[in-house]
């Protein structure tokens, strides 16, 4: 399987408690977004990466979030002291960016549920 | 502030009927419109797309239409078949800018 791997599937937590979601992009992809996204809404940007470095951030990524992607390949998106408000789904995309047009590849996402 | 709108978050037709999904935005500065497709327990899947400069692109039963001026975009899906049924995403983008989404249309193909 070559497509964007995520894991894990499902995760629940507890108030309070730190969680740890990784992705796995296309290998030949140097493009890596975190979404999220919400019931009954689109998926929301939260950060990019172009090979290691990030480039991007969005104010919906307060400073409980942090994200990872050492040496380029896969990414680790990190949530300390958890809140009931960051349940959602997290998607993690990738792509080869080629001129100025991009489509993303998407991730079955982590289901976040916290308690 | 949401700047793609999908406002109708669901859509019933009949097997063999036309889908039109629609999708409004208010970044004049977005050139770039995706639509995605989203089954349950997955990621949303890359469905079509089209460059400001066109108005129509085509990919066997779906066409997407685009109408800079009223800023809208719609997605055709003739015939739609049950297998169709899925949430459906717009999406836009411009430049290197990150891509928004809509909040997404649930299509549900009868037999």
């Amino acid at each position: 399987d070559t497509g964007v791997s995520q894991n894990p599937r499902h995760k629940i937590t507890k108030r309070g408690q730190n969680v740890t979601f990784r992705c796995d992009p296309i290998s030949e992809h140097n493009r890596l977004y975190w979404y999220r996204q919400t019931l009954g809404q689109g998926p929301e940007f939260l950060t990019y990466f172009q090979n290691e470095a990030q480039l991007e951030k969005s104010r919906l990524l307060s400073d409980r979030f942090s994200a990872e992607r050492p040496k380029g390949s896969f990414s680790t998106l990190e949530i300390q002291r958890t809140e009931q408000g960051d349940s959602a789904m997290y998607l993690c995309a990738s792509s080869q960016r080629t001129g100025i047009r991009e489509k993303l590849f998407f991730g079955s996402g982590t289901q976040l549920s916290v308690l | 502030d949401q700047q793609v709108k999908q406002n109708s978050p669901s859509l019933s037709v009949q097997e063999g009927r036309i889908s039109i999904l629609n999708c409004d935005y208010t970044n004049s500065m977005f050139d770039y419109f995706l639509w995605y497709k989203k089954y349950p327990a997955e990621g949303p899947t890359f469905l079509i797309s089209i460059s400001s400069i066109k108005d129509k692109n085509e990919d066997g039963r779906f066409t997407v239409f685009l109408n800079k001026s009223a800023k809208h975009l719609s997605l055709h899906i003739v015939p739609s078949q049950p297998g169709d049924s899925a949430v459906y995403f717009c999406a836009a983008s411009y430049g290197d800018g990150d891509m928004r989404f809509g909040a997404g249309t649930r299509l549900t193909v009868k037999p």
